[in-house]
């Protein structure tokens, strides 16, 4: 089975924090990709990645940063939060063989709470 | 640009019973995929079951299957038999062929009533 981790599920943090949120998949997958949830804007990709050290602009990018120096992992980076990155962050991964089929997994998500 | 529009913000549904949660899409794309994930409230995004717009027999898997009508652009999730651990919220999906990401629609809330 497919494994996405998040280390945390719940985090408070203060306005002005550097804020890091980290996604580990167990499945050696190509792909990787950070979203946000937020009730009635259902989930927006912030960053994704194909690949080691490869990161691409989702839809949100602004107020965010990625890091992926290994296959494994990808880290959510919030520069310096701000309350209106209070939300749901979801972490998800996908092979990366074929960009119509295949499907994303996800981790079990991130509940931030910026004061 | 790709879309997808799920008109039903909340369902209820005895248990036991089928239901069915609407879900349309606009894509200019010959080929892409189809997708739905259900989020229960611990908040985990968990596949349920995937559509191909080039397959010819529409998906089944356990107790979900998908009503893929291709003319009328619709992908809806039909649910038999339902338990109380369908109660949850569920979402459709598209995947842009050009980036590889999701497009999720708003998604629908369903509620088993035992």
């Amino acid at each position: 089975d497919v494994k996405v981790t998040q280390s945390s599920r719940y985090l408070v943090k203060r306005t002005g924090e550097k804020v890091f949120l980290e996604c580990v998949q167990d499945m050696d997958h190509e792909n990787m990709f950070w979203y946000r949830q937020d009730p009635g804007l259902g989930l927006r990709l912030i960053y994704f990645s194909y690949d080691v050290k490869m990161k691409e602009k989702g839809d949100i990018p602004e107020g965010y940063s990625v890091s992926r120096e290994k296959k494994e992992r990808f880290s959510l980076i919030l520069e310096s939060a701000s309350t209106n990155q209070t939300s749901m962050y979801l972490c998800a991964s996908s092979l990366g063989e074929d960009r119509v089929q295949e499907t994303q997994y996800f981790g079990p998500g991130t509940r931030l709470l910026v004061l | 640009a790709q879309k997808i529009t799920q008109t039903q913000p909340g369902m209820f549904v005895q248990e036991k019973e089928a239901v069915t949660l609407d879900c349309t899409y606009d894509t200019s794309d010959q080929s892409y995929g189809l997708f739905w994930y259900k989020q229960p409230s611990s908040g985990e995004m968990i596949f349920l079951i995937y559509q191909g717009s080039y397959d010819e027999q529409n998906a089944t898997e356990g107790r979900y299957s998908l009503n893929f009508q291709k003319a009328r652009k619709s992908a809806n999730l039909v649910i038999s038999a339902s338990q109380l651990g369908d109660s949850a919220m569920y979402f459709c999906a598209m995947r842009d062929t050009n980036t590889g990401k999701l497009i999720f629609g708003q998604g629908t809330t369903l509620q088993v009533k035992p």
